[in-house]
C-alpha cells in the first residue's frame, strides 16, 4: 500500500526539453511538497500545495511549474530543461488523514533525472 | 538565517554498538524537528520527532534528544545494524500555516561488520 508515489523513478533527457513528474498521495494529506536533493544530498523545498492552492514557492524558476488538479496530485512541469536541472526530486505529504502527527511529511521515492 | 547543520557529514561504527548523529539548528523559533534516514536509491523515511516542549524522545532503538539552549539535535541509535547504514537527515520546521521543514547536509552513518 503505497502512500506517496512518484513517475517515473527514473528520467533522462536533452537540454531544452519540457518534461513533467507526477505524485499521487494516499494518505488523505492535505498538503504536498516538491523538494529537490543535489548531488551533494542536500534537501531543499521548491513548492507546497494546500488542498490544490500554491502556499509555498520558493524562489524557483518560472521553468518549474507545479499543478494540483487534486488534493492528492501534485505534478511538476520542468520546461526548457538545462543542465542544472539534473537532480533527485523527492514528493512528499502531510496533515490529517491517518498521519500520527500534522506536521510530519511523508516522501516519496524520488525521481532521478538527468539532463543532457 | 534557516540553517540546520550537522556536525559530523559521516561516521562509521562497529556492529552493534551505539551511534550518536548531531545536528546545530539555527531558528531558536522552531517548535518541531524530525529526523529521516535515507538509504540508496530511496526517499527519506520518517524516524522520530520531537517538539520543543520535550527534550527527550525515545522510539525502538532510537532516542532523540533536543537542548533549545544551545540549539542542538542529536539521534541516538542503540546497538546497531548493518540496515542502519544510510544519510540520516535532521530537519527543522519554520513557520506556521505554511510551513516547511529546512534540512541539514545529512550524516552517512556505515554499520562495519
Amino acid at each position: 500500500d503505497t502512500a506517496v508515489s512518484q513517475t517515473p523513478k527514473y528520467l533522462v533527457t536533452q537540454m531544452g526539453n519540457d518534461k513533467s513528474i507526477k505524485c499521487e498521495q494516499n494518505l488523505g494529506h492535505d498538503t504536498m511538497y516538491w523538494y529537490k536533493q543535489d548531488s551533494k544530498k542536500f534537501l531543499k523545498i521548491m513548492f507546497s500545495y494546500n488542498n490544490k492552492e500554491l502556499i509555498i514557492n520558493e524562489t524557483v524558476p518560472n521553468r518549474f511549474s507545479p499543478k494540483s488538479p487534486d488534493k492528492a496530485h501534485l505534478n511538476l512541469h520542468i520546461n526548457s530543461l538545462e543542465l542544472g536541472d539534473s537532480a533527485v526530486y523527492f514528493c512528499a505529504s502531510r496533515g490529517g488523514g491517518r498521519a500520527p502527527s500534522t506536521d510530519t511529511q511523508y516522501f516519496g521515492p524520488g525521481t532521478r533525472l538527468t539532463v543532457l | 538565517g534557516e540553517s540546520v547543520g550537522l556536525h559530523l557529514p559521516t561516521l562509521s561504527v562497529q556492529e552493534g554498538d551505539n551511534s550518536i548523529i548531531n545536528c546545530a539548528y539555527s531558528n531558536s523559533a522552531s517548535d518541531y524537528f524530525i529526523w529521516y534516514k535515507q538509504e540508496s536509491g530511496k526517499g527519506p523515511q520518517f524516524i522520530i520527532d520531537i517538539r520543543s516542549n520535550m527534550d527527550k524522545r525515545q522510539g525502538q532503538r532510537v532516542t532523540v534528544l533536543l537542548n533549545k539552549t544551545v540549539k542542538h539535535l542529536s539521534l541516538q541509535i542503540a546497538a546497531t545494524q548493518p540496515g542502519d547504514s544510510a544519510v540520516y537527515f535532521c530537519a527543522e520546521k519554520i513557520g506556521g500555516g505554511a510551513q516547511k521543514l529546512v534540512f541539514g547536509q545529512g550524516t552517512r552513518l556505515t554499520i562495519n561488520p
